[in-house]
C-alpha cells in the first residue's frame, strides 16, 4: 500500500525566502511521485515528478525536488518565495507507470508575506 | 496547456435528489479520467477511474449504486450523485490523461465542483 505524509498544513513564508515544503511516502515498490499545486478556485497542475530518473527534478516556476530513497522524502523547495506562490500544495504518489491512482498528501497552505 | 472543465462549479440541492457533474477535456482526448473527493481541510480521495467505453472502476468503499460513472465519449464523463444526502456534501474533482500520446503521462485536474447537499 502506499501513503503520503506531509507534515505542516499550513507554512509562512516571506517573500524572497526559501519555500521547503515537506513530503514523506510509502511505497511497496519503487514510486513515482509528483508535486501539484492549487490555486483558489482552480484545478491542480502539476509542478514536477520524479519518475526513477535524475533524484533531482526541476519543475515549474522555480520549483524542484530531491527524491531520497533513504530517507523516503521528495521535499519541494524553491530558492526565493514570490508572491504568486501562495497555494496549496499536494504531494502525491503512484505505484504504477499508468499515471493513475494518485495518493495524495493532506496539503500544505503556502502564505507569503511581504 | 490541457483544459479540463468541470460543470457546474457549484451546486446546492435538497436531500434524497440527484445531481449530475460533467467533466470535459476540451482539447485533448481522453481514453481515461478519475473522479476525486475532498473534504475541506483534507487530502484528494481517489473515488473511481473511468475508461471511455467500459465500466467505472470504483475504490473500496465507494458505493457505485450512489455514484454512477458514464464515460461515453473520449471528452465527457459524468458524476452522479444519486438521493443525495449532507454527507456527500463535498469538493468533487475530476482529472484526465491524454490518449494521443502527446503527454500521455500526465493527470490533468479540472476546477472541481461544490457540493451541498441541504
Amino acid at each position: 500500500a502506499q501513503s503520503v505524509t506531509q507534515l505542516g498544513s499550513h507554512v509562512s513564508v516571506s517573500e524572497g525566502a526559501l519555500v521547503l515544503l515537506r513530503c514523506n511516502y510509502s511505497s511497496s515498490v519503487p514510486p513515482y511521485l509528483f508535486w501539484y499545486v492549487q490555486y483558489p478556485n482552480q484545478g491542480l497542475q502539476l509542478l514536477l515528478k520524479y519518475t526513477s530518473a535524475a533524484t533531482l527534478v526541476k519543475g515549474i516556476n522555480g520549483f524542484e525536488a530531491e527524491f531520497k530513497k533513504s530517507e523516503t522524502s521528495f521535499h519541494l523547495t524553491k530558492p526565493s518565495a514570490h508572491m504568486s506562490d501562495a497555494a496549496e500544495y499536494f504531494c502525491a504518489v503512484s505505484e504504477s507507470d499508468s499515471w493513475g491512482k494518485l495518493q495524495f498528501g493532506a496539503g500544505t497552505q503556502v502564505v507569503v508575506t511581504p | 496547456g490541457a483544459v479540463v472543465s468541470q460543470h457546474p462549479s457549484w451546486v446546492i440541492c435538497k436531500s434524497g435528489t440527484s445531481v449530475k457533474i460533467e467533466c470535459r477535456s476540451l482539447d485533448f482526448q481522453a481514453t481515461t479520467m478519475f473522479w476525486y473527493r475532498q473534504f475541506p481541510k483534507q487530502s484528494l480521495m481517489l473515488m473511481a477511474t473511468s475508461n471511455e467505453g467500459s465500466k467505472a472502476t470504483y475504490e473500496q468503499g465507494v458505493e457505485k449504486d450512489k455514484f454512477l460513472i458514464n464515460h461515453a465519449s473520449l471528452t465527457l464523463s459524468t458524476l452522479t450523485v444519486t438521493s443525495a444526502h449532507p454527507e456527500d456534501s463535498s469538493f468533487y474533482i475530476c482529472s484526465a490523461r491524454d490518449s494521443r500520446g502527446r503527454s500521455t503521462d500526465t493527470q490533468y485536474f479540472g476546477p472541481g465542483t461544490r457540493l451541498t447537499v441541504l
